[in-house]
C-alpha cells in the first residue's frame, strides 16, 4: 500500500527566507507525485507535479527516488505563500479490468510566512 | 470554465437526517471522486468512480453511498447523518489513471 508522510505539520518562516516542505513516500511502483496548494477557504489547486519538472510560483520539488522523497523549495518565501501544502502520489489500482488513479494524500503542512 | 462544482455550499443538518451532495465537472473526465477534509487528518477517499458506471469504496465508506448519474455527475449520500460525518466534503475528477485531479470549491457539512 503507498503512503506520503508529511512530517512538519506547521512550519513558519519569515519573509524572504528559503523553504522547504518535505515530503516522504512509499511506494512499491514507479510514482506519480504532486503537491497541492490550498490557500484559506479555498479549493485545492495543483501546484507542481514531478514529471513536469517546472517551477511554479518559484516553488520546485525534486523527486529523489533514493530517498523516496519530494521536498517542496523555494528560495525566499512570500506573505502569499501562506497557506496548506499537500504531498500526494497517485498510485495505480485495477478493479474489475478498470485501470485508474487512486490519489493519497500525505496530512498537510501549514505554512506560515511572517512580514 | 466552470471546472469541478459542488452544491450546495454549507448545510446543517441535524442527526438523523439524510442529504446528497452534488458534483459536477465540465471537462469530460472519466474518473471523479469524493474526499473529506478533517483538521490532523489531511484529505480521505470516501468513494471514487473509475468509469462511469463503476462505483469503489475509499478509505471511510461508512455512512456514505454514492451515484455516477452520467459521465458528468457524481452524487454523496448521507442516508443518516451521524455528528462525526461533520466535515469539509470535495469532489474531484481526473482524466487519465496518473493525471492530476481537479477538485472543487467543497461543502461544508455540519451535524448538530
Amino acid at each position: 500500500a503507498q503512503r506520503v508522510t508529511q512530517p512538519e505539520k506547521l512550519l513558519s518562516v519569515f519573509k524572504g527566507a528559503p523553504v522547504e516542505l518535505k515530503c516522504n513516500y512509499s511506494y512499491s511502483g514507479s510514482p506519480e507525485l504532486f503537491w497541492y496548494v490550498q490557500y484559506s477557504r479555498q479549493r485545492l489547486q495543483l501546484l507542481l507535479r514531478h514529471i513536469s519538472r517546472e517551477s511554479i510560483k518559484g516553488f520546485t520539488a525534486d523527486l529523489n527516488k533514493g530517498e523516496t522523497s519530494f521536498h517542496l523549495k523555494k528560495p525566499f518565501a512570500q506573505e502569499e505563500d501562506s497557506a496548506m501544502y499537500y504531498c500526494a502520489l497517485i498510485a495505480v489500482h485495477n478493479a474489475g479490468g478498470t485501470s485508474y488513479g487512486k490519489l493519497t494524500f500525505g496530512q498537510g503542512t501549514i505554512l506560515t510566512v511572517h512580514p | 470554465n466552470a471546472g469541478v462544482t459542488q452544491t450546495p455550499k454549507f448545510q446543517v443538518l441535524k442527526t438523523g437526517q439524510s442529504m446528497t451532495l452534488q458534483c459536477a465537472q465540465d471537462m469530460n473526465h472519466n474518473s471523479m471522486y469524493w474526499y473529506r477534509q478533517d483538521p490532523g487528518m489531511g484529505l480521505r477517499l470516501i468513494y471514487y468512480s473509475a468509469s462511469e458506471g463503476t462505483t469503489d469504496k475509499g478509505e471511510v465508506p461508512n455512512g456514505y453511498n454514492v451515484s455516477r448519474l452520467n459521465k458528468r455527475e457524481f452524487s454523496l449520500r448521507l442516508e443518516s447523518a451521524a455528528p462525526s460525518q461533520t466535515s469539509v466534503y470535495f469532489c474531484a475528477s481526473s482524466g487519465g489513471i496518473t493525471q492530476p485531479q481537479h477538485f472543487g470549491d467543497g461543502t461544508r457539512l455540519s451535524i448538530l
